[in-house]
């Protein structure tokens, strides 16, 4: 069993709002430390959501990140045909030694 | 601005080694962990390792230690990724990523643009 379990594609009309879960299922899980990335076709994974819930700068309010549990959830309100992209949940484990990602979800906007 | 760039795509038959380059600027080059992330077509991602470019102190994951080894050149402020024992699985694409904080064993912030790295005969 994985340590990060995402849903393997959610979907959403322009305009909506959609979650994606991340299932955190160890704790060996450094606390508050949760990551989100992009991935849109053909480039590299770009850094949406750190520590569960923060934005770097640049990173529009329409995405946010939050923790229930012991799951994190990516939000994403507003959505965009632009939105269309792989997700992907990414921590290091409580020794921060080894690095781990979820198998990532594939958005798309209908 | 922070920017990573790899080098270029490689093609190598099964058995051979690879080395992949990733070149920083706009920034203390050796203030930021590197970590190396691979992509399979159609895949998801994968974590490699990480090394601390200061030190030369490295962390590799399980599956491919003994196979791969990280490297940096403090000189010219590029950190290096060679995987050997190359198979046809290995094919993918190959990211080097730096933390999001200086100094500490951190999680991704920034991304270079990838390196194909394709094992055929």
């Amino acid at each position: 069993q994985s340590v990060l379990t995402q849903p393997p594609s959610v979907s959403a009309a322009p305009g909506q709002k959609v979650t994606i879960s991340c299932s955190v299922n160890t704790s060996n899980i450094r606390n508050n430390y949760v990551f989100w990335y992009q991935q849109l076709p053909g480039t590299a994974p770009k850094l949406l959501i750190y520590d569960y819930d923060k934005r770097p700068s640049g990173i529009p309010d329409r995405f946010s990140g939050s923790k229930s549990g012991t799951s994190a959830t990516l939000g994403i309100t507003g959505l965009q045909t632009g939105d269309e992209a792989d997700y992907y949940c990414g921590t290091l484990d409580s020794g921060l030694r080894v690095g781990v990602f979820g198998g990532g979800t594939k958005l798309t906007v209908l | 601005q922070v920017q990573l760039v790899q080098s270029g795509a490689e093609v190598k038959k099964p058995g051979a080694s690879v080395k992949v380059s990733c070149k920083a600027s706009g920034y203390a080059f050796t203030a930021y962990y590197i970590h190396w992330v691979r992509q399979a077509p159609g895949q998801g991602l994968e974590w490699m390792g990480w090394i601390n470019p200061n030190s030369g102190g490295t962390y590799y994951a399980q599956q491919f230690q003994g196979r791969v080894a990280m490297t940096r050149d403090t000189a010219i402020n590029t950190a290096h990724m060679e995987l050997s024992s190359l198979r046809s699985d290995d094919t993918a694409v190959y990211y080097c990523a730096r933390a999001r904080v200086r100094g500490l064993i951190d999680f991704i912030g920034q991304w270079g643009q990838g390196t194909l790295v394709t094992v055929s005969s």
